[in-house]
């Protein structure tokens, strides 16, 4: 069983860089794709980006500019960096694994609030 | 960009009551590549249906999907007090990836 698990800080100022990691357990990392989503407080779900082993990325176009999804398969572990966050930026971050690109969400994580505030 | 419009934004039912919610596309989704989801407060999503009408592992058969290309619908046969939820649908047949907005099941 696939048990993904995000890390990293609860609070980033304006202006600065969100950084987040998954743990993935269970399985390895170099078979499958893994998405980074996210859930603003109190709305929908909004898909960031996902990273495939081979370190191909596809990004959400909103997001693109601000947006570089990592690995390290040492570790089984993928990361999440936004740039340049504003108070929009607050949500909860999920990551997740789909077995193909483009492809439904079958293992998620608990997801991990940032806020962002000075 | 592929948008999609959940309704009702919210439905109210009492338990034993069959629920049906929709999610409409705003073009075609190629290949029926339709998920659902269900969300707790506090939780991650949890995959129910995929290919607009398989249901993941474990999800009972009280839950079911249909519809193709821009109509799809989800339909829970029997509510039981766990149903209580918000769903959600995602389009996975272009990219990017897309959720609709949600319909909450509250108890009437």
């Amino acid at each position: 069983q696939v048990q993904l698990q995000e890390s990293g800080p609860g609070l980033v100022k304006p202006s600065e860089t969100l950084s987040l990691t998954c743990t993935v357990s269970g399985g390895s990392i170099s078979n499958s794709y893994w998405s980074w989503i996210r859930q603003p407080p109190g709305k929908g779900l909004e898909w960031i980006g996902y990273i495939y082993y081979s370190g191909s990325t596809n990004y959400n176009p909103s997001l693109k500019s601000r947006v570089t999804i990592s690995e390290d398969t040492s570790k089984n572990q993928f990361s999440l960096k936004l740039r340049s966050v504003t108070a929009a930026d607050t949500a909860v971050y999920y990551c997740a694994r789909s077995g193909d690109y483009n492809d439904y969400l079958d293992y998620w994580g608990q997801g991990t609030l940032v806020t962002v505030s000075s | 960009e592929i948008v999609l419009t959940q309704s009702p934004g919210t439905l109210s039912l009492s338990p034993g009551e069959r629920a049906t919610l929709s999610c409409r596309a705003s073009q075609s989704v190629s290949s029926s590549y339709l998920a659902w989801y269900q969300q707790k407060p506090g939780q991650a999503p949890r995959l129910l249906i995929y290919g607009a009408s398989s249901r993941a592992t474990g999800i009972p058969d009280r839950f079911s999907g249909s519809g193709s290309g821009t109509d799809l619908t989800l339909t829970i046969s029997r509510l039981e007090p766990e149903d209580f939820a918000v769903y959600y649908c995602q389009q996975y047949g272009s990219s990017p990836l897309t959720f609709g907005g949600g319909t909450k099941v509250e108890i009437k």
